[in-house]
Parts: structure tokens; C-alpha cells; sequence
């Protein structure tokens, strides 16, 4: 079975400064990768997903993700965050057709 | 486009009570997720329809908990009797493809 794991659940960062949020996969087939991000009394945003091709993934209001086979992993990065940032990150694996596995989630406190 | 709608966004209901929670697909879109998410527990799918068929609802914690897709573009979950356990923001997400899920900003459910 495909499975996340999301090796924080809170990382504190200051404005400004880089941010790395770690996820790596349990999978023996072919995977399909996502980070969505959760800001507060909202439902969830796609930030960006990994299909296949080009391993470096670029997606919405500055993040990027790399997928790396060999280490099962798919981190979520940010050179420069703003205290918009502040929210929840969830990486998914999807496990067949339909179904994506979330992981737990990493809440993410940016401050001044 | 306005997205995924979910009403309401706000339940609070006596417990024995029943509920029920109401979501529009985007156009196009023929596949419909409802999850749950609590603390304890994160994200959790319930059930699945694609072409408005429930296709897989193993999530579906109980009998009191069912779900219909009386057409393409709308969906409802309900709950009798409900239960204080059941408090939780239920999400409803709607896909077209491989491409990742497009969720609604939930409804928040508290049953005393």
C-alpha cells in the first residue's frame, strides 16, 4: 500500500527566511505526487503536482518540490516566505485511479 | 468558474438530529470525494462517486452516515441520527482526471 509520511508537524520560520517541508512516499509503482496547502477555516488548494518529466516542480505563489526516486521523497521548499504563508501543507500520494492518501499535515508559523 | 460549493459552511445540531451537508461539482468534473477531517484522525475519505455512481464508500464509518449524487453536479451527505463523535469539517473535492482534487472550503459540523 502507498503511504505519506510528513516528518514535521510544525515548523516555526521567520519572515523572509527559507522554508523546507519534508514528505517522503512508501510506494513500489509509479506515483503521482501533490502538495496542497490549507490556510485557516478553508478547504484545501492545490499547490503544485508531480505527474512525471522534470523532477523539479514549480507551482503557485513561490513554492517548488522536488520528486527524487531514489530517496522516496517529495519536499516542499521556499526561498523567501511572507506571513501569508502561515497555513497547513499536506502531501498526497495517489494509491490508484482515483484515491489520494494525505499525510498528516505540517502546520507552517511565519513571523516577523 | 466558482469552484466546488459546499453548504453550509457552519452546522451546530442537537445530537439525534439529522444532517445534511450539500456540495456542487465544478462542470466537467465527473468524479466526487467527501471527506472528513478532525485532529485525531486528519483527512479521511468516505465515500467516492464517479458518473454518479458510488464506487467505493469502505470510508463510511456507520449506517447512519449516507451519501447521494442524484446528478452530475450535486451531491449531499447525510447523517441520522447524529452523533457527538461526528463533529469534524467535512470536505467535498471534485476531480476530472489524474490531476489532482479541487476541494470545496467545507462545512464545519458540531453536534452537542
Amino acid at each position: 500500500a502507498q503511504s505519506v509520511t510528513q516528518l514535521d508537524s510544525q515548523v516555526p520560520v521567520f519572515e523572509e527566511a527559507p522554508v523546507e517541508l519534508r514528505c517522503n512516499y512508501s510506494s513500489s509503482v509509479s506515483v503521482y505526487l501533490f502538495w496542497y496547502v490549507q490556510y485557516p477555516n478553508q478547504g484545501l488548494q492545490l499547490l503544485l503536482k508531480y505527474l512525471s518529466g522534470s523532477t523539479l516542480v514549480k507551482g503557485i505563489n513561490g513554492f517548488e518540490a522536488e520528486f527524487n526516486k531514489s530517496q522516496t521523497s517529495f519536499h516542499l521548499r521556499k526561498p523567501s516566505v511572507h506571513i501569508s504563508d502561515t497555513a497547513e501543507y499536506f502531501c498526497a500520494v495517489r494509491i490508484n485511479d482515483y484515491k489520494l492518501s494525505f499525510g498528516a499535515g505540517t502546520t507552517v508559523t511565519v513571523r516577523a | 468558474d466558482a469552484g466546488v460549493i459546499q453548504s453550509p459552511r457552519h452546522e451546530v445540531t442537537e445530537m439525534g438530529q439529522e444532517v445534511t451537508l450539500r456540495c456542487k461539482l465544478i462542470s466537467g468534473h465527473n468524479s466526487l470525494f467527501w471527506y472528513r477531517q478532525t485532529m485525531m484522525r486528519g483527512l479521511e475519505l468516505l465515500i467516492y462517486f464517479n458518473n454518479n455512481v458510488p464506487i467505493d464508500d469502505s470510508g463510511m464509518p456507520e449506517d447512519r452516515f449516507s451519501a447521494k449524487m442524484p446528478n452530475a453536479s450535486f451531491s449531499t451527505l447525510k447523517i441520522q441520527p447524529s452523533e457527538p463523535r461526528d463533529s469534524a469539517v467535512y470536505f467535498c473535492a471534485s476531480s476530472s482526471g489524474a490531476g489532482g482534487y479541487t476541494f470545496g472550503s467545507g462545512t464545519r459540523l458540531t453536534v452537542v
